[in-house]
């Protein structure tokens, strides 16, 4: 039973860029979060998406948008990147109904100089 | 604000030698505390759900128990495979999904 996957595992940046991140939920999960982690900080909630549509958000600015598909695979992307927005992104999925537990991916680790 | 603190903020211990992490919070109704293990570039991964004061979990040497402002994770005659960051969370009732993560406690189990 795969997990949450995503992709790239590393990413560099330059300062200025826009990255694009992406997430598959686990199977029979349909809702996906985003979150950031600084180095030696606990995960940022960023948004979570459900039925394609942004469910809730959490304090990131609007360069911070995603995508959620009808496959509930969802994407994550960045404009005009900042330094300080080298973290690694998390994705978690989550089922809507029912005993409701976060799995998370491995996450994607970006870099931007 | 929904908030998460963890302490301490890291823990050496000999193999065997049982210990606690705390994890005090404040949050506008409880919808539940997770408890998260995280090893290094690695995602987290799930340990516990609970929902309500009074309520504990057991898996293999861990246990976490919850009251009305903290949650305790015990690590019962640790092993150095249980070297690992672990994390706290929480969801308030009034959240879809988010949840406020504490800064983490990093265990270090030495042989």
């Amino acid at each position: 039973d795969a997990g949450v996957t995503q992709s790239p595992t590393h990413l560099i940046k330059t300062r200025g860029q826009q990255v694009t991140l992406r997430c598959s939920p686990k199977s029979g999960h349909d809702t996906v979060s985003w979150y950031q982690q600084a180095l030696g900080q606990g995960p940022q909630f960023i948004f979570q998406y459900y039925e394609e549509e942004e469910r809730q958000r959490g304090n990131f600015p609007d360069r911070f948008s995603g995508h959620q598909f009808p496959n509930y695979s969802s994407e994550l992307n960045v404009n005009a990147l900042l330094l300080g927005d080298s973290a690694l992104y998390l994705c978690a999925s989550s089922p809507s109904q029912g005993n409701y537990g976060y799995t998370f991916g491995s996450g994607t680790r970006l870099t931007v100089v | 604000e929904d908030q998460v603190t963890q302490s301490p903020e890291a823990l050496r211990l000999q193999e065997g030698e049982s210990s606690s992490l705390n994890c005090s919070y404040t949050v506008s109704g409880l919808r539940g505390l997770f408890w998260y293990r995280q090893d290094p570039g690695k995602g987290p991964e799930f340990l516990f759900t609970l929902y309500s004061a009074g309520e504990e979990k057991e898996k293999e040497r861990l246990k976490a128990t919850l009251t009305k402002k903290e949650s305790f994770l015990h690590i019962t005659a640790p092993k150095p495979e249980d070297s690992a960051t672990y994390l706290c969370a929480v969801q308030a009732s009034d959240s879809w999904g988010k949840l406020q993560f504490g800064a983490g406690t990093q265990v270090v189990v030495t042989p």
